[in-house]
């Protein structure tokens, strides 16, 4: 009963050339939508958020986007760097500040 | 500026036996959380904090596991009679609600092996 999907486990990228990495929801009822970088043996990173009344938030290379009709999310870094590799989980934000978590999507960007 | 911090990193243990982790969050958050993250997974709730007081418990929580946060401070979870399957990757966060937005700060984990 996964409420948040990332349904490609890995993607491999050119250095200079764009990620775009996806998330699917089932849940409509959060508020906001957070993306999280993971290197091994480290713990998650706060990456950028968005929240569910936008559509769009940027933050230098990093840029997700929200399709609340398609209930879709997606994290675009332009352009991609090898220290981009990394897991990077979504997350549903609930009121309470408890994330779900998506199985992650592990990014390789190659030179 | 220190972030939270996990001790230890890495627990191997028997089965059967109890173990106990720690975790300092960073000083002025009143909130902790911990959450399990297995292989392929991404990282699961387990328990929340705010201040002492502990609000929410997933399901996944058995009553082998305990959570305190005596004084509001550290944290420390318990799982007693270790069994396989608890092998995991326990990661600890904190945070201070900053706007409508929760930002989780985590630590780098304690890796639990049972043999």
């Amino acid at each position: 009963d996964q409420q948040v999907k990332q349904n490609s486990p890995s993607l491999s990228v050119q250095e200079g050339r764009i990620s775009i990495l996806n998330c699917d929801y089932t849940n409509s009822m959060f508020d906001y939508f957070l993306w999280y970088k993971k290197y091994p043996a480290e713990g998650p990173t706060f990456l950028i958020s968005i929240s569910s009344i936008k559509d769009k938030n940027e933050d230098g290379r990093f840029t997700v986007f929200l399709n609340k009709s398609a209930k879709h999310l997606s994290l675009h870094i332009v352009p991609s760097q090898p220290g981009d590799s990394a897991v990077y989980f979504c997350a549903e934000s609930s009121t309470l500040g408890r994330l779900y978590f998506g199985r992650g999507t592990q990014l390789t960007v190659w030179p | 500026d220190t972030g939270v911090s996990q001790d230890p990193r890495h627990k191997i243990t028997k089965r059967g036996q109890n173990v106990t982790f720690r975790c300092d969050p960073i000083s002025e958050h009143n909130r902790l959380y911990w959450y399990r993250q297995t292989l392929g997974q991404g990282p699961e709730f387990l328990t929340y904090f705010q201040n002492e007081a502990q609000l929410e418990k997933s399901r996944l929580l058995s009553d082998r596991f305990s959570a305190e946060r005596p004084k509001g401070s550290f944290s420390t979870l318990e799982i007693q009679r270790t069994e396989q399957g608890d092998s995991a990757m326990y990661l600890c966060a904190s945070s201070s609600r900053s706007g409508a937005t929760e930002k989780l700060f985590f630590g780098s984990g304690t890796q639990l092996s049972v043999l």
